[in-house]
């Protein structure tokens, strides 16, 4: 296991086209997380699952916004009709969480999918 | 809602010197926290958390429930420290996401 992975690592789109982004956790992870990143901003979330139910959305994703992770594995975000304020990286990270609701270990992030909407 | 404020954009120091990352929460409860630390074209990773009480590289962090803190501390700074600090807060049922402060960007200068 290679830690997590996103991809595409760049993807400029034109305003108005859909995209997908691919995250894969670490393999037994149970939990999986979506931020977003912008220019002197810290990560913003998005997004979690814990197994294939997502459990929180942040009011940052607006109807357009669409995640999955539908076998409780690798996890796709859907940006449909993109616009040029939906620029940013978008993160993934991954963690292993007790059943318990205890706490849990610290995220181990991707590299992030850069995405550019011209 | 949980905010996590980190008032300083940049901090320059001198290698060898002392260094300090100020880090303030806002959660009534009992947060767990944590330092994440991103060097130039790698991707964020976590430096310590307050539970494990550890040393990480020579940098130590005491949550301080009175004034709300969390700052990172490190005695003696090195070249190779120079990175995106972000502090982050999370409620200490663990069963909500991490929110980040905006992030300090941590030169030392030879």
């Amino acid at each position: 296991d290679t830690g997590v992975s996103q991809n595409p690592r760049h993807k400029i789109t034109k305003r108005g086209q859909n995209v997908t982004f691919r995250c894969d956790p670490i393999s037994e992870h149970n939990r999986l997380y979506w931020y977003r990143q912008t220019l002197g901003q810290g990560p913003e979330f998005l997004t979690y699952f814990q197994n294939e139910a997502q459990l929180e959305k942040s009011r940052l994703l607006s109807d357009r916004f669409s995640a999955e992770r539908p076998k409780g594995s690798f996890s796709t975000l859907e940006i449909q009709r993109t616009e040029q304020g939906d620029s940013a990286m978008y993160l993934c990270a991954s963690s292993l969480a007790g059943t318990g609701g205890g706490r849990s270990a610290g995220y181990t992030f991707g590299s992030g999918t850069r995405l550019t909407v011209v | 809602a949980q905010r996590v404020t980190q008032p300083e954009k940049l901090l320059s120091v001198f290698k060898g010197a002392p260094v300090e990352l100020k880090c303030n929460y806002s959660y009534s409860g009992s947060p767990e926290l944590f330092w994440y630390v991103q060097y130039s074209r790698q991707r964020l990773q976590l430096l310590l958390r307050h539970i494990s009480r550890e040393s990480i590289k020579g940098f130590t962090a005491d949550l301080n429930k009175g004034e709300t803190s969390f700052h990172l501390k490190k005695p003696f700074a090195q070249e190779e420290d120079s990175a995106m600090y972000y502090c982050a807060s999370q409620r200490n049922s663990g069963n909500t996401p991490l929110v980040f402060g905006k992030g300090t960007r941590l030169s030392v200068i030879a």
